[in-house]
């Protein structure tokens, strides 16, 4: 158990609908980072946020947002969402804002649009 | 559990034998490397992690050896077992022009270790 929980587990949707995920980090870390997974492809980092702060932009639709709050969980929202959305999302955690650090990831969301 | 990768790069090793997992990078300026396993329907886990400044780490029956010169890592297993059957990553985490830092992960390789 790494310490960073993601609800929900699973989900499954419509195309045009939203969605909003949801990670608590581990107890410290300040850092959220949010990744997507495809069946066919490695981890795509999505978006980074730093103590409430955005700090790291990846390959994030405009379609996705996401906001870290003050307790430090963090939300990722997907709005319009299409068949090519299904995938894992993945939520990581660490210590420092940038830099070389360790991340630890929890277990993901798999959504499912149809 | 979840399928990751189906179409991934697949070495398959005999229970006991030595596991090697290769990795090309790709920024001859990303300074810190770290190799993740991943279980079918988990997430990522952290197994052991190097510097630029290094070119090998050792840790529980793991090593990761990294050549700059042609940007290529690796990640030894020895003795390996049936629970290290997983899909391994390597990421690199870079410096962005923005004086931002992100990881760029690779597509995975997918270890079976045959009884």
């Amino acid at each position: 158990d790494s310490g960073v929980t993601q609800t929900p587990k699973h989900l499954i949707t419509a195309t045009g609908q939203r969605v909003t995920l949801r990670c608590s980090p581990r107890s410290g870390d300040l850092s959220v980072y949010w990744y997507q997974q495809s069946l066919d492809q490695g981890l795509q980092f999505l978006i980074q946020y730093y103590n409430g702060e955005e700090r790291a932009k990846g390959n994030i639709l405009e379609r996705f947002s996401a906001q870290q709050f003050p307790d430090l969980h963090s939300e990722l929202n997907l709005s319009s969402l299409e068949l090519g959305d299904s995938a894992l999302y993945f939520c990581a955690s660490s210590q420092v804002g940038q830099g070389a650090s360790e991340q630890y990831f929890g277990p993901g969301t798999r959504l499912t649009v149809t | 559990g979840e399928s990751v990768g189906l179409h991934l790069p697949t070495l398959s090793v005999q229970e006991g034998d030595n596991s090697i997992i290769n990795c090309a990078y790709s920024n001859s300026a990303s300074d810190y490397f770290i190799w993740y396993k991943q279980e079918s329907g988990k997430g990522p886990q952290f197994i052991i992690d190097i510097r630029s400044n290094m070119d090998k780490r050792q840790g529980q029956r793991v090593t990761v050896l990294l050549n700059k010169t042609v940007k290529h890592l690796s990640l030894q297993i020895a003795a390996t077992q049936p629970g290290d059957s997983a899909v391994y990553f390597c990421a690199e985490n870079m410096e962005e022009a923005s004086g931002t830092y992100k990881y760029i992960f690779g597509t995975g390789t997918r270890l079976k270790v045959l009884a």
